[in-house]
């Protein structure tokens, strides 16, 4: 398997304009979430789901930040309106189901900055 | 609800020298627990995990963990670094059953000096 596909790896952006970040989860896994990551703040858990339904959108910062999971193929991660504060590493991961003995695998990432 | 305290943010360690990274969890019953590494600009990887039986859990790369209940802790451990293993470790925790999913510590960052 090629593992979690995470695109595009860099995205440079102006303030105000409109960002989007893509995961295809690993095929035939089930649970689907999406991390930031900064020096600041660490490792966070922005939002998750479970068979395309989101389970948990507590850690998803503003309402400019938004999510969907269309089919069990594809997540889309996105910002609107960007703001230099979003700059970060943004994680997509994918485990089989929703259960505490179950492994994330992790994607590459996609490194945003937000000039 | 599960948490997982990593209480180092950073370590250093010469090469050679033997490592242990610290984590402590809070659950009320037998946790499922997760070390996980990220190399710079790469995401995280699994590097070994304890659901139940023998306490000390074999990884890859050469490390181990060994859970403790009555110190509710799981801690990460090599007997002698090489310069690669310089990285993030994270360490996670999850609930028994189909209860949901893992939650992450802060992560402790290794630096190896030669």
């Amino acid at each position: 398997d090629a593992g979690v596909i995470q695109s595009p790896r860099h995205e440079v952006t102006e303030m105000g304009q409109e960002v989007t970040l893509r995961c295809k989860p690993i095929s035939g896994h089930n649970s689907l979430f999406w991390y930031r990551q900064t020096m600041m703040r660490g490792l966070e858990l922005l939002i998750y789901f479970n068979n395309n339904v989101p389970i948990d959108d507590s850690g998803m910062p503003e309402d400019r930040f938004s999510a969907k999971m269309p089919n069990a193929s594809f997540s889309t991660l996105k910002i609107q309106p960007s703001e230099p504060r979003d700059s970060a590493v943004y994680f997509c991961a994918s485990s089989l189901r929703l259960a505490g003995d179950d492994e994330q695998f992790f994607g590459p990432g996609t490194r945003l900055t937000v000039l | 609800a599960q948490s997982v305290t990593q209480p180092d943010i950073h370590i250093t360690v010469s090469e050679g020298a033997s490592l242990e990274l610290r984590c402590n969890y809070s659950y009320g019953a037998t946790p499922y627990l997760f070390w996980y590494v990220q190399s710079p600009g790469q995401g995280l990887q699994l590097l070994l995990k304890y659901f139940s039986g023998d306490t000390l859990v074999q990884g890859i790369k050469g490390f181990e963990a060994e859970f403790k209940r009555s110190q509710s802790s799981f801690n990460l451990r090599k007997p002698s670094v090489h310069w690669s293993d310089a990285a993030e470790y994270f360490c996670a925790v999850g609930p028994g059953g189909n209860a949901g999913k893992s939650t992450f510590g802060d992560g402790t960052t290794l630096t190896v000096k030669p």
